[in-house]
């Protein structure tokens, strides 16, 4: 099993949708997440970081549920320009800041 | 935030011929910096932590006698991959991170192509 999982997409969304991600740990004792945006062909850059509390950063809101293991990012009102992929990101318990990527989850926003 | 240069951007080279690619961090000092490898449309795999001054820690599977790793100074990590092949072409990333931040700061990567 993979340490961690997303569905690979693509999600093809009209500007304006709402769309919804989800993500999948396997290693219970990790201990931070992250979400990054990774644009074809460049670095991935981090979006945001995922408290259990949920956090919001404008069109952008990530939870996290520890009992399921299931990190999740959800964007309103899509843009044309949040075209992208997006990777889910666990730093596992002991993991002195090693980043464990999973594969991605490809969106296509059109007119 | 920090800037992470790598260079080059891309490279296409001949089978057995070794490339070398070199991380910068260009205004901040790198205690840590971490080499990645993504093939297409699959995930960002760890290939190697690097800590100035000692040996890098290699994840499992990856020879560390055909990808090289040295960083000798704070703001400088290279990775030469030794006798390429074709199955080496890939997208290697790398990151860095200072002594007292936990986001990682990531280049902007380099593809290879060997032939």
């Amino acid at each position: 099993r993979k340490e961690v999982e997303q569905d690979p997409g693509p999600f093809n969304v009209p500007e304006g949708a709402t769309v919804a991600f989800n993500c999948t740990y396997s290693n219970s004792a990790s201990q931070s997440f992250f979400w990054y945006r990774q644009d074809c062909r460049k670095e991935p850059k981090l979006l945001m970081s995922v408290y259990s509390s949920g956090n919001e950063d404008g069109r952008f809101t990530a939870q996290l549920n520890r009992a399921s293991q299931y990190i999740s990012l959800l964007i309103r009102d899509s843009k044309l320009s949040d075209s992208a992929t997006y990777l889910c990101v666990v730093i596992p318990a002991g993991g002195y800041n090693k980043l464990i990527f999973g594969a991605g989850t490809r969106l296509a926003v059109h007119p | 935030g920090a800037v992470v240069s790598q260079h080059p951007s891309w490279v296409i080279c001949k089978s057995g011929t070794s490339v070398k690619i070199e991380c910068r961090s260009l205004d901040f000092q790198a205690t840590t910096m971490f080499w990645y490898r993504q093939f297409p449309k699959q995930s960002l795999m760890l290939m190697a932590t690097s800590n100035e001054g000692s040996k890098a820690t290699y994840e499992q599977g990856v020879e560390k006698d055909k990808f090289l790793i040295n960083h000798a100074s704070l703001t400088l990590s290279t990775l030469t991959v030794t006798s390429a092949h074709p199955e080496d072409s890939s997208f290697y990333i790398c990151s860095a991170r200072d002594r007292f931040g936990n986001e990682q700061f990531f280049g902007p990567g380099t593809r290879l192509t060997v032939l």
